[in-house]
């Protein structure tokens, strides 16, 4: 079936690092979603990107969708504590309605 | 606006024991999916169900069940509760496939099976 798999699984950086969370999809995908979830608490949509090669942006957070649609990327510039949790990939596959989610990848950050 | 609601927050269950996992959205919400969360597994989909009436498998479903009950309602059944299903379990809801649209999240069930 289906795979996405993220990585790395975990990072911690300093803050005002950067940090980058990468996704990979053993199937082609439809759009690419992102999530965030907070210590203790339940994902929260961030973005979608639906088209091959798209990039954008949120204030220091850049979302790319790689140009074959199996693979997403993203980035955080200067990383805040507010930054800390789960980031996770999300992507539907054909015309199903199935929402399959990445992995994750758990962000620390320290003063 | 409640968005999407699960009951219970926490159960503690003993093996073999069987428990119905609620959620309920008041978005008119199409689709809606039930997730288990684990350590270093991320969220895997259990079951889904593209609108009222229909249900499919995901990725896990060995030991669950589900009824779409109607828009609003998507129920997670353990029959046979087993220590293995000790899990952080998340409804959702998004509003049609088609549109690839955002899902909205529940707050979470902690279950333990012990």
């Amino acid at each position: 079936g289906q795979q996405v798999m993220q990585i790395p699984q975990y990072q911690h950086v300093q803050e005002g690092e950067d940090f980058t969370t990468y996704c990979n999809s053993s199937t082609t995908l439809s759009n690419i979603q992102w999530y965030k979830q907070r210590p203790g608490g339940h994902p929260v949509f961030l973005i979608q990107l639906v088209k091959s090669g798209e990039v954008k942006k949120q204030k220091r957070l850049t979302f790319q969708f790689g140009e074959a649609k199996k693979n997403s990327s993203l980035h955080i510039t200067a990383t805040q504590t507010t930054d800390v949790g789960t980031y996770f990939c999300a992507g539907y596959t054909g015309t199903a309605s199935k929402l399959t989610f990445g992995t994750g990848t758990r962000l620390q950050v320290t003063l | 606006n409640a968005g999407v609601t699960q009951t219970p927050k926490f159960q503690v269950l003993k093996t073999g024991q069987s428990m119905t996992l609620q959620c309920a959205q008041d978005m008119n919400h199409n689709s809606m999916y039930w997730y288990r969360q684990d350590p270093g597994m991320g969220l895997r989909l259990i079951y889904y169900s593209a609108s009222e009436g229909t249900t499919d498998k995901g990725e896990v479903p060995n030991g669950y069940n589900v009824s779409r009950l109607n828009k609003r309602e998507f129920s997670l059944r353990l029959e046979s509760a087993a220590p293995s299903q000790t899990s952080v379990y998340f409804c959702a809801s998004a509003r049609d496939r088609a549109m690839n649209t955002e899902a909205f999240f529940g707050q979470g069930t902690r279950l333990t099976v012990v």
